[in-house]
């Protein structure tokens, strides 16, 4: 199994650019989440979904969209990238409330 | 609010020595904690986890403890290793359901 893979690993936009990052998992888990790491900011959920066709808001959506249209795929998408999201941003997925969260590799995102 | 507080950013070690990372947490109705390893360039790897209603759980060289009384949970690494440098992140779950962490203590082995 390849667990949690996130697509790209590495990306830079230019300020009001848009993107989508790609999360998969094949553990055919109900829940998925989007996370950002900052530098001294620890991990803040942007995201997550119950399963699939919903999706609900976490710490910090501002700036962000996603969707839930297949259980094994959860899309995050930035409209008009700022500076401001300038990140690493981790996907995870897990059995319900409470479980261990497996969390993918990771995307390097710089906004310019 | 809910929040996961640190005690120490950094930590460094002597390559044998015990470890022990310490997390202070504020809402007591979670009933929840983990611990994740991180290390450079990578995702968060699953260590141990503790239930509200166990005080200790222990696992291969490491050990959870969790204080309710005074809201405080510890990992500790019984002879640590090089392999064992990365950074530590505590988290509990939130009252969302979701999982709140800790800023990350970075532990440093010494060889």
């Amino acid at each position: 199994n390849a667990g949690v893979t996130q697509t790209p690993k590495f990306r830079v936009l230019k300020t009001g650019q848009s993107m989508t990052l790609l999360c998969a998992q094949d553990m055919n888990h109900e829940y998925m989440y989007w996370y950002r790491q900052d530098p001294g900011m620890g991990l803040r959920l942007i995201h997550y979904s119950v399963g699939e066709g919903t999706t609900a808001k976490g710490e910090v959506p501002d700036g962000y969209n996603v969707s839930r249209l297949k259980k094994q795929n959860f899309l995050l998408g930035l409209e008009s990238a700022a500076p401001s999201q300038t990140s690493v941003y981790f996907c995870a997925s897990s059995y319900p409330w409470g479980y261990e969260q497996y969390f993918g590799p990771g995307t390097r995102l710089t906004v310019t | 609010g809910e929040n996961v507080g640190l005690h120490l950013p950094t930590l460094s070690v002597q390559e044998g020595d015990n470890s022990i990372i310490n997390c202070a947490y504020s809402n007591s109705a979670s009933d929840y904690f983990i611990w994740y390893k991180q290390e450079s360039g990578k995702g968060p790897q699953f260590i141990i986890d503790i239930r509200s209603n166990m005080d200790k759980r222990q696992g291969q060289r490491v050990t959870v403890l969790l204080n309710k009384t005074v809201k405080h949970l510890s990992l500790q690494i019984a002879a640590t290793q090089p392999g064992d440098s990365a950074v530590y992140f505590c988290a509990m779950g939130g009252s969302q359901g979701n999982l709140i962490f800790g800023k990350g203590t970075k532990l440093s082995v010494k060889p």
